[in-house]
């Protein structure tokens, strides 16, 4: 089975912008978590979706936001961005409903300048 | 809220020697605790994982040993070896609100093995 995919790879924006990354995850997950990764604060949890639903969302202000399709392709947008915001975002996939192995993407590498 | 320690931040080893990598969680009820390994420009990759109903697990050369009285879990490498390198973090699963796979990561520790 292909793995976690996540696009782009890497990108580059401004200050004010907005941004959408998108994951997709193992074939027959339907678990999605994203991550912020900072060297700063490490791994941070972002939400969580599963068949389609948010189930649990970490300490971040509105302007991060995310959805999950029926083919369990997750996106994230970040609006508003802030130099704060630049960072390795990682998505992972989970085959079962509730404490499981994640699979995680390469991740997405955001820089705001 | 939840939240999980881990130390040391680094550690460097001899080759041959063991590794050894404590981490506490402060929600009793979290019941899966995971430990990823994560190479420089690598995505994490799970390594050895526990479910709060073990007291210890073993894989080859890496074991995971729980204490749920002290909320306490630790990562043993034994007979290090140079790909060992790495940064490993470990996780719980907090089951707050139902069934989740929301992980709460520690800080790391990055394990440097000297040949």
């Amino acid at each position: 089975k292909a793995g976690v995919t996540q696009t782009p790879r890497y990108l580059i924006k401004t200050r004010g912008q907005q941004v959408t990354l998108s994951c997709s995850p193992i074939s027959g997950h339907r678990s999605v978590s994203w991550y912020q990764q900072t060297p700063g604060q490490g791994l941070q949890f972002l939400f969580e979706y599963f068949s389609e639903t948010q189930r649990n969302k970490g300490n971040f202000p509105g302007r991060f936001s995310g959805r999950q399709f029926s083919n369990s392709r997750s996106e994230m947008n970040v609006s508003t961005l802030e130099l704060g915001d630049s960072a390795l975002y990682l998505c992972a996939s989970s085959l079962g409903d509730s404490g499981n192995e994640q699979f995680f993407g390469p991740g997405t590498r955001l820089t705001v300048l | 809220g939840e939240n999980v320690e881990q130390h040391p931040s680094t550690l460097s080893v001899q080759e041959g020697d063991s590794a050894v990598i404590k981490c506490t969680y402060s929600d009793s009820a979290s019941n899966y605790f995971p430990w990823y390994k994560q190479e420089l420009g690598k995505r994490p990759q799970l390594i050895i994982d526990i479910r709060s109903n073990v007291g210890e697990k073993k894989d080859q050369r890496i074991a995971v040993t729980l204490n749920k009285t002290a909320k306490h879990f630790s990562l043993h490498i034994t007979e290090t070896q140079p790909e060992d390198s790495a940064v490993y973090f470990c996780a719980a699963s907090p089951p707050y609100g139902g069934a989740t796979n929301k992980l709460i990561f520690g800080t790391g520790t990055l394990l440097a093995v000297q040949p």
